[in-house]
């Protein structure tokens, strides 16, 4: 089955500054990779999506790069606020409706002032 | 429209009870879907649903739990009998089967505690 890693599982930044996180995927069959934001003691809530016939999509500060080659896709956050401190969680799926989406272990991103 | 709505959101029991979590998907959503963090770690899969039926309930970590979804509507995890290691976050979401929506709306999850 699908096996998605995640990294890093920490990340402390200064407010203005980027973050990146990077995710793996196993099966190459995956074709729908979504990235959710969990808020401390809130739902996880989907943020940016990407399917397998696009190489990058940007909404405002957030952007999703995929390369299917290599398996591997990382979202890219610029100009980052406090308010964007939260646990991140990438995963991936065959994209075929209702399938189960497999998740990362989460990467918690602190932002200071 | 309303989310996804779960109950109890805290639950404390002692080791060796059972605890019933219940979670209401968005009206016409068929897909169903149960995870579980535990801290620190992933958010992992457990099963999914398609309307009544059991898609996919590979991530279903023993037999002490059942999950059901009567008439396809709401969906309830039965944990019997409950152990320290099953604490933890257990997260519902639900999605709408509709060409690339392939979007889940998660539920606020029911913190469960073993003790």
């Amino acid at each position: 089955g699908e096996n998605v890693e995640q990294h890093p599982s920490t990340l402390s930044v200064q407010e203005g500054d980027s973050a990146v996180i990077k995710c793996t995927y196993s099966d190459s069959a995956s074709n729908y990779f979504p990235w959710y934001k969990q808020e401390l003691g809130k739902r996880p809530q989907l943020i940016i999506d990407i399917r397998s016939n696009v190489g990058e999509k940007k909404d405002q500060r957030i952007a999703v790069t995929l390369n299917k080659t290599a398996k591997h896709f990382s979202l890219h956050i610029t100009e980052t606020q406090p308010e964007d401190s939260a646990v991140y969680f990438c995963a991936a799926s065959r994209g075929q409706a209702g399938t189960a989406l497999i998740f990362g272990k989460g990467t918690t991103l602190s932002v200071s002032s | 429209e309303a989310g996804v709505t779960q109950f109890p959101s805290h639950s404390v029991i002692e080791k060796g009870q059972t605890v019933t979590l219940r979670c209401d998907p968005i009206s016409g959503h068929d897909n169903l879907y149960w995870y579980r963090r535990v801290m620190g770690k992933e958010i992992k899969f457990l099963l999914h649903f398609v309307k009544e039926s059991k898609q996919d309930e590979s991530g279903m970590p023993n037999n002490r739990f059942l999950a059901e979804r009567t008439g396809g509507t709401y969906s309830t995890l039965k944990v019997q009998p409950a152990e320290l290691e099953d604490s933890g976050v257990y997260f519902c979401a639900s999605s709408h089967p509709d060409g690339y929506n392939y979007g889940y709306t998660f539920g606020s999850g029911t913190r469960l505690t073993v003790v």
